[in-house]
């Protein structure tokens, strides 16, 4: 599976957009792009995926550049609820393929 | 539809003790996985089950076992609990595979575990 670069935190104002970015340079053509979150030593949850199309969903935005080399996941009106690690992970498009983990972004939403 | 439960929440143990981590989904999924999250880090991949019957070593498969009991329950076994397994371990299972990339993982609440 491809690797992924995330920046280890961001902050954000709550009611704004929070934009995460993800370079995963090295992803294959069948490979997906997943969003998971974990909130506060919870287990992670699904956000979103995506295969080469923006994808929207009650969640969250995920834009994928043309050449699929980086990605950009948006939370529209952020909130103190999403202050959470956000992790960008790639891997085939199987449902039952392991994920890969990194160390993902820390979000902080600032009241 | 309690989805993805694990027993227990919190363990002690002194290194050389074993125990068993219980998980178990009731969800009809066929995979099902065993990760830990070490302070700081990402999860990693320990055991995972394909399906019932069958059992795969993952990322840090060293100083665990598994076992498959059922479609239902997917235990992981420390034998000889070492103070490097303090960690926080999490089950997850996935509906089955066919449905193509839409399926995710359903995560447990964790188990903590801390070895002296």
């Amino acid at each position: 599976d491809a690797k992924t670069t995330q920046p280890p935190s961001m902050d954000c104002a709550e009611g704004r957009a929070a934009n995460l970015p993800c370079n995963h340079s090295t992803i294959s053509g069948n490979e997906y792009v997943y969003w998971y979150r974990q909130i506060h030593s919870q287990g992670p949850q699904y956000i979103i995926h995506g295969l080469k199309n923006n994808e929207t969903n009650e969640m969250a935005s995920l834009i994928i550049t043309e050449d699929r080399k980086s990605s950009t996941l948006i939370l529209p009106h952020a909130t103190l609820r999403d202050t959470a690690v956000y992790y960008c992970i790639v891997k085939r498009g199987f449902g039952n393929e392991k994920l890969t983990f990194g160390t993902g972004t820390r979000l902080t939403i600032i009241p | 539809n309690a989805g993805v439960t694990q027993t227990p929440k919190f363990q002690v143990l002194k290194t050389g003790q074993s125990m068993t981590l219980q998980c178990a989904q009731d969800m009809n999924h066929n995979s099902m996985y065993w990760y830990r999250q070490d302070p700081g880090m990402g999860l990693r991949l320990i055991y995972y089950s394909a399906s019932e019957g069958t059992t795969d070593k993952g990322e840090v498969p060293n100083g665990y076992n598994v076992s498959r009991l059922n479609k239902r329950e997917f235990s992981l076994r420390l034998e000889s609990a070492a103070p490097s397994q303090t960690s926080v371990y999490f089950c997850a299972s996935i509906p089955p595979s066919g449905r193509g990339p839409q399926e995710t993982q359903y995560f447990g609440p964790g188990t903590r575990l801390l070895v002296l």
